[in-house]
């Protein structure tokens, strides 16, 4: 079946530091990729996506790579603010017989310090 | 800005009582999802609703749990009995058919004492 790995949080970074979430996945064929992030309080937000292999979704600083040849969806900012404190989920969507569902990771926790 | 709306926002409830929450989907969204988010089992999805139908709801404990939507503005999940079991946030996400980008409302959170 399909399923997300994400790294265990939570992940306790300086402000302006260099983020990394690791993100790698299982599914058949060739699904599309997603970030969402869930700031306290709220539900989730779409931070970016990529549906094929090579593709780059980037948004507010952030950006991650499809990379088909290691199954990985890695997220990425260059420097990170204290607004960026929030939840991250990795999620990936698969079309199936019953229409599009998405199939979340376990959510890392981003703390960013001063 | 088009948003999904969630109500209520909060909601704490006795073991055994009914409780409603609804959701309004984006304006134009014909797909409806409905997630429990708790902190031991992460998100887990309840069901979804494309044009108003049923399309899965194996994530959903038949026994007390009901989704519907009885036009294509609401959508609702009930629960009857309540267990503290059940105390979570409950998301209602939207999209369409054509694209699997999804949607979140603000969520429910539910507190069954």
């Amino acid at each position: 079946g399909n399923s997300v790995t994400q790294m265990e949080g939570p992940v306790t970074l300086s402000e302006e530091a260099f983020l990394t979430i690791n993100c790698t996945y299982t599914a058949t064929g060739y699904p599309s990729l997603f970030w969402y992030v869930q700031y306290p309080g709220e539900g989730l937000q779409l931070l970016l996506k990529a549906t094929k292999a090579d593709d780059k979704g980037s948004n507010k600083g952030f950006e991650a790579t499809y990379r088909k040849e290691t199954t990985s969806f890695h997220l990425e900012k260059g420097s990170v603010q204290v607004s960026d404190s929030a939840v991250y989920f990795c999620a990936l969507s698969r079309l199936t017989g019953g229409g599009n569902k998405l199939t979340f990771g376990t959510g890392t926790q981003l703390k960013v310090e001063l | 800005d088009a948003r999904v709306t969630q109500t209520p926002r909060d909601k704490v409830t006795e073991m055994g009582q009914e409780v409603t929450m609804r959701c309004q989907p984006i304006l134009g969204h014909n797909t409806v999802f409905w997630y429990r988010q708790t902190m031991k089992q992460g998100l887990e999805l309840l069901a979804y609703f494309r044009n108003r139908a049923p399309l899965d709801d194996s994530g959903m404990p038949k026994d007390r749990f009901s989704a519907e939507m009885p036009d294509a503005t609401l959508a609702t999940l009930k629960i009857q009995p309540s267990e503290p079991r059940d105390s979570a946030v409950y998301f209602c996400a939207s999209g369409t058919g054509g694209t699997d980008t999804q949607y979140f409302g603000p969520g429910t959170r539910l507190t069954v004492l």
